[in-house]
């Protein structure tokens, strides 16, 4: 049982958008730490995609996006395309356990 | 470029030890904390330990609290993990990730190793 609770799936067809929501509490999301999101390609190891809710790295394109607000976070995915076949983490810092927090992970399934 | 290379995954039997290493470079190793994520096989990203910049603050997984151990050598740039009485559980890839800030929290990874596999069984 994750602290942060993401949908296991979402899908979508190509050039539509998807959410995937993540939903803490008070000690992590709710307690203003930031939330940060990374995207793990099938057999490869994880990639940064957002940091502090809603920041790109250089090199992330445009169409992802990344939203806060109270103890819920959100990454969506705009213009959806095959290679966003991915499954996608969000990740905060919890005050209650001092420790560093990673959402289920969601699987994106493009149609 | 930043680089993490992590080694010594291997096949262990339930109860006994292993140590993982990370090395790394294209970065001043001194100004970031590091951290150990795990991913068992088909599953999610588990947050495993974390050590700051200077070594005075580490975090560990109530999972794994007690029996792993996180230390990191400057003169070396590398981070280690020492993992005693491995269980069937502890199964999992071992990613070495960078942190975005000397401290742990609040900051994000912004760099993760390509992972080693700990398989423990009998």
């Amino acid at each position: 049982q994750s602290v942060l609770t993401q949908p296991p799936s979402v899908s979508g067809a190509p050039g539509q958008r998807v959410t995937i929501s993540c939903t803490g509490s008070s000690s992590n999301i709710g307690a203003g730490h930031d939330v940060h999101w990374y995207q793990q390609l099938p057999g490869t190891a994880p990639r940064l995609l957002i940091y502090v809710n809603s920041r790109r790295p250089s090199g992330v394109p445009d169409r992802f996006s990344g939203s806060k607000s109270g103890t819920l976070a959100s990454l969506a995915i705009s213009g959806l395309q095959a290679e966003d076949e991915a499954d996608y983490y969000c990740q905060s810092y919890d005050s209650r356990l001092s420790n560093v927090v990673f959402g289920g992970g969601t699987k994106v399934t493009v149609l | 470029e930043v680089q993490l290379v992590e080694s010594g995954g291997d096949l262990v039997q339930p109860g006994r030890s292993l140590r993982l290493s990370c090395a790394t470079s294209g970065f001043t190793f001194d100004d970031y904390a590091i951290h150990w994520v795990r991913q068992a096989p088909g599953k999610g990203l588990e947050w495993v330990s974390g050590i700051t910049w200077s070594s005075e603050t580490i975090g560990y997984a109530d999972s794994v609290k007690g029996r792993f151990t996180i230390s990191r050598d400057s003169a070396k740039n590398s981070l280690y993990l020492r993992m005693d009485s491995l269980r069937a559980n502890d199964t999992a890839f071992y990613y070495c990730a960078k942190g975005s800030s000397p401290y742990g929290t609040g900051s994000h990874i912004d760099y993760w190793g390509q992972g080693t596999l700990v398989t423990v069984s009998s």
